[in-house]
């Protein structure tokens, strides 16, 4: 069975403080993806990255890096000097298999950046 | 840019009224997803479409039903409306081509509240 687990449910952070929020997953596919996705206040997911089970190289985006170690079967994301736009909800998922890329989504951790 | 747009970001309904929930997409994506999100459960599949008129059952499919007459169109409807099905519904949009590989894009989202 797939899953996703998110075990931080809430976190606050003082701005600039760097910030990890966990991911950890279960699968039996040997090919999977792993996504990131935001939650504003607003309510819409806006899709950060996607990650193959193949690709193991940690992967920088500006503020946001992202590290996937499929020997401990996680996905952890690190936001580096938070802001206060960062504080959203953060969520984890995993692409099962077949064609139609149904995702397996984690809890959410909800993240709360202070100035 | 992809643009996922659903008709209404809030809702009051009562018991036993039919809702209808819409969402359209712009991108003619082949897959469309709807989703409930509740608070510590994360996003949770309720039915998803790989085609027109074409459609299969998620992980919580029980109380509602869909349709989809038009590529760019998926409605979730609830036939009868239950206090407990009071959540935030996500629509959700992407190409077919190998699915485990693609990116499901969100709209706003519909907050439903049930009285």
């Amino acid at each position: 069975a797939q899953k996703v687990t998110q075990a931080q449910t809430e976190i606050s952070v003082v701005e600039k403080e760097d910030v990890t929020l966990d991911c950890v997953y279960e699968t039996r596919d040997t090919t999977y993806y792993l996504f990131w996705y935001k939650q504003p206040p607003s309510g819409e997911l806006v899709f950060l990255i996607r990650r193959n089970s193949f690709d193991e190289q940690n992967e920088i985006s500006g503020r946001y890096s992202w590290n996937f170690q499929k020997s401990t079967s996680s996905f952890n994301f690190t936001i580096t000097a938070s802001q206060v736009v960062d504080s959203a909800v953060y969520f984890c998922a995993l692409s099962v298999a077949g064609n139609t890329g149904k995702l397996i989504f984690g809890q959410g951790t909800t993240l709360q950046v202070k100035p | 840019d992809v643009k996922v747009t659903q008709s209404s970001r809030y809702l009051v309904k009562r018991t036993g009224e039919k809702v209808f929930l819409e969402c359209v997409q712009d991108m003619d994506h082949e897959n469309m997803f709807w989703y409930r999100q509740d608070p510590g459960l994360g996003l949770r599949l309720i039915y998803f479409s790989y085609d027109v008129k074409m459609k299969e059952k998620g992980d919580i499919p029980e109380g509602y039903s869909v349709s989809r007459e038009k590529k760019e169109r998926f409605s979730l409807i609830l036939e009868s409306a239950s206090t407990n099905q009071t959540s935030m519904y996500l629509c959700a949009s992407s190409l077919r081509a190998s699915g485990r590989r693609v990116t499901q894009y969100f709209g706003p989202g519909t907050r439903l509240l049930v009285l």
